[in-house]
């Protein structure tokens, strides 16, 4: 597709169970991002690669997340025993240059709604 | 569908100089306005977040407006510092949850 692509668009898990989310970034795209944004809260970065090496992970809020980037393509990032306030949506994006770029344009997929019961 | 504009593309000023950076987005049905700054390999850094029913918000030598009928959102800083010196984004979170950034406007401040 052209834009960024996430899946699943929407996941209701139960407390304490795992679940990863997939991204793929638009091709070519060598720099990918994962954000977060809580109901009544702005967005929060969570972790950033470039390639497949992640730069900055000082986002992650704890160490129940982690991510990871193949190929320099396709990222999943993982929530390890799910709790409730792990709902959010999470959002991935992806650009052509480094963050800090100017002029550099970030394309952000659609979301991934994850609701924790 | 939401466009948001920021201008300048790039502003370069001297140390100490107050500056204004502008957001402008077309669509007010918005939730809430966030400012970010971005550096060379680092992720997106959140700098203030108005929600919707507010005007303004600050933090620091920062202070961030809030104008949905004009469609407007200004970041001033004041007394710049050449650390100042990076991208700043500007997003809109609208009422459908759906997020739009701005272009940037790369800043540098000159020692």
């Amino acid at each position: 597709g052209a834009g960024v692509s996430q899946s699943p668009s929407n996941k209701v898990t139960e407390k304490g169970k795992d679940v990863e989310l997939r991204c793929d970034p638009i091709s070519g795209h060598t720099a990918l991002y994962w954000y977060r944004q809580s109901l009544g809260q702005g967005l929060e970065f969570l972790i950033y690669f470039q390639g497949n090496s992640a730069p900055d992970k000082s986002g992650l809020p704890s160490d129940r997340f982690s991510a990871e980037r193949t190929g320099g393509s396709v990222s999943t990032l993982t929530i390890q025993r799910t709790q409730q306030e792990d709902s959010a949506v999470y959002l991935c994006a992806s650009s052509t240059q480094p963050p800090g770029y100017s002029g550099n344009t970030i394309y952000f997929g659609e979301g991934s709604w994850l609701t924790v019961v | 569908k939401q466009e948001v504009t920021q201008i300048p593309a790039a502003l370069s000023v001297p140390e100490g100089e107050n500056l204004v950076l502008n957001c402008s987005f077309t669509d007010s049905a918005i939730y809430n306005l966030q400012w970010f700054r971005q550096d060379p390999g680092k992720g997106l850094t959140s700098l203030l977040l108005i929600q919707s029913s507010q005007r303004e918000q600050t933090s620091g030598r920062l202070n961030a407006s809030l104008d949905k009928s004009s469609g407007r959102s200004t970041l001033y800083i004041a007394a710049s510092q050449p650390g100042d010196s990076a991208t700043y984004l500007c997003e809109l979170t609208n009422t459908g949850n759906q997020f739009y950034f701005g272009t940037g406007t790369s800043l540098t401040v000159i020692p």
